[in-house]
């Protein structure tokens, strides 16, 4: 059975650092593009950031580049994000999701249960 | 970038059917993706590439896309279906996006 379970959400003070992780199993993790989307409470869905199988290509939605930074070991089947300078306005629960497809057309075919992040004083 | 638009809330009677929109600049040129979403549960894939249906989603969901307005059908609407929708595309600056979501209420 295919998985992916988010771990390492918590409260954080506005200005901190947190950093997420993402266990696979059940599918070839080395050769899938895995994505970060968030949604904050009662809100809708936000694309984060995606990364490739070999991390080559790695993009972010503009509300966190320059302060989260995606990252994945293949021989640990597992996926990172580190969040820093975090805001108010990241309090979110946070999905690892598999990205299915081909350019031009992806879609997320696999999401994990979410990891909450809070981001209060 | 490119927006999409949801209404916030579309209700349909029990057993009838329900039609929830996405709207979009031109849309029909791009592959139209929908979710839905439980009350405290991950988003599921319902209809990927506009009308296509992963194992398990019943026959009752369908989709079109056309013009500027992308359709999510759902026939014969039961009680289980209540939930969040949400529409997606990838932009061409390698970005998901989502619509702002529409809750569906089966009356």
């Amino acid at each position: 059975e295919m998985q992916l379970v988010e771990s390492g959400g918590g409260l954080v003070k506005p200005g901190g650092s947190l950093r997420l992780s993402c266990a696979a199993s059940g599918f070839s993790f080395s050769v899938s593009s895995i994505n970060w989307v968030r949604q904050a409470p009662g809100k809708g869905l936000e694309w984060v950031s995606s990364i490739d199988p070999t991390s080559n290509y790695i993009y972010y939605a503009d509300s966190v580049k320059g302060r989260f930074t995606i990252s994945r070991d293949n021989a640990k089947n597992s996926l990172s994000l580190q969040m820093n300078s975090l805001r108010v306005e990241d309090t979110a629960m946070y999905y690892c999701v598999r990205l299915a497809g081909g350019n031009p057309i992806y879609y997320f075919d696999y999401w994990g249960q979410g990891t909450l992040v809070t981001v209060s004083s | 970038s490119y927006e999409l638009t949801q209404p916030l809330s579309v209700s349909v009677a029990l057993g009838q059917t329900a039609r929830m929109t996405c709207g979009g600049n031109n849309i029909g040129s791009r592959s139209v993706h929908w979710y839905m979403q439980k009350p405290g549960q991950a988003p599921v894939l319902v209809i990927y590439r506009d009308t296509n249906r992963p194992s398990g989603i019943p026959e009752r969901f369908s989709g079109s896309n056309s013009g500027n307005t992308a359709t999510l059908t759902i026939s014969r609407a039961q009680s289980g279906d209540e939930a969040d929708y949400y529409c997606q595309v990838w932009d061409t600056n390698f970005a998901g996006v989502f619509g702002g979501g529409t809750k569906l209420t089966v009356l």
